[in-house]
């Protein structure tokens, strides 16, 4: 089956530091989401990628979808403490309604 | 804004025991999710849902069944507890056109003894 891995599992960064995350899956994805959970939160949905190459940014957050689209990478500029919690990605295949397999993600901790 | 509530936010369970889990939401989506999350293995999808009454396995649907009878409810059921299913379980939804754009419920931490 699908498998999408993260790494890494953990990271910390003092407050100012860029942070990256990255996700490789073990077949080819249609689409890729990332979320983010805070400490004792739920997982919110950041942004889906969707073409091969893509990359979108929000604010900090820059998102990219690999050229074979079987990984995909978050990057953070600067980080700050409101930065902190664990940051999943999500993929899957194609055609009809495709069960979506989660990262292991990636725990993010920002050391002020 | 989704609402996604879910019945309980801590459980404790005893092993054998059966237990529901519910999650309700207030959107009108008509696809709903059960996943467990466990530390370093990131979120497993144990069922899923496309409409009324039907239902999907996911990849670790053992042990658990589903029940959806109405649109905005959708329930996870552990036939006879184990201490292995002790996790926090999160319940999902999305509409039809934005599918893999989730909105998440609080989660519910069961504990079985």
């Amino acid at each position: 089956g699908q498998q999408v891995m993260q790494i890494p599992q953990y990271q910390h960064v003092q407050e100012g530091e860029d942070f990256t995350t990255y996700c490789n899956s073990s077949t080819t994805l249609s689409n890729i989401q990332w979320y983010k959970q805070r400490p004792g939160g739920h997982p919110v949905f950041l942004i889906q990628l969707v073409k091969s190459g893509e990359v979108k940014k929000q604010k900090r957050l820059t998102f990219q979808f690999g050229e074979a689209k079987k990984n995909s990478s978050l990057h953070i500029t600067a980080t700050q403490t409101t930065d902190v919690g664990t940051y999943f990605c999500a993929g899957s295949g194609s055609g009809g309604y495709q069960k979506v397999t989660f990262g292991t993600g990636t725990k993010l901790q920002v050391i002020p | 804004d989704v609402k996604v509530t879910q019945s309980s936010r801590y459980l404790v369970k005893r092993t054998g025991e059966k237990v529901f889990l519910e999650c309700v939401q207030d959107m009108d989506h008509e696809n709903m999710f059960w996943y467990r999350q466990d530390p370093g293995l990131g979120l497993r999808l144990i069922y899923f849902s496309y409409d009324v009454k039907m239902k999907e396995k996911g990849d670790i649907p053992e042990g658990y069944s589903v029940s959806r009878e109405k649109k905005e409810r959708f329930s996870l059921i552990l036939e006879s507890a184990s201490t292995n299913q002790t996790s926090m379980y999160l319940c999902a939804t999305t509409d039809g056109i934005n599918y893999y754009e989730q909105y998440f419920g609080p989660g519910t931490r069961l504990t079985v003894t």
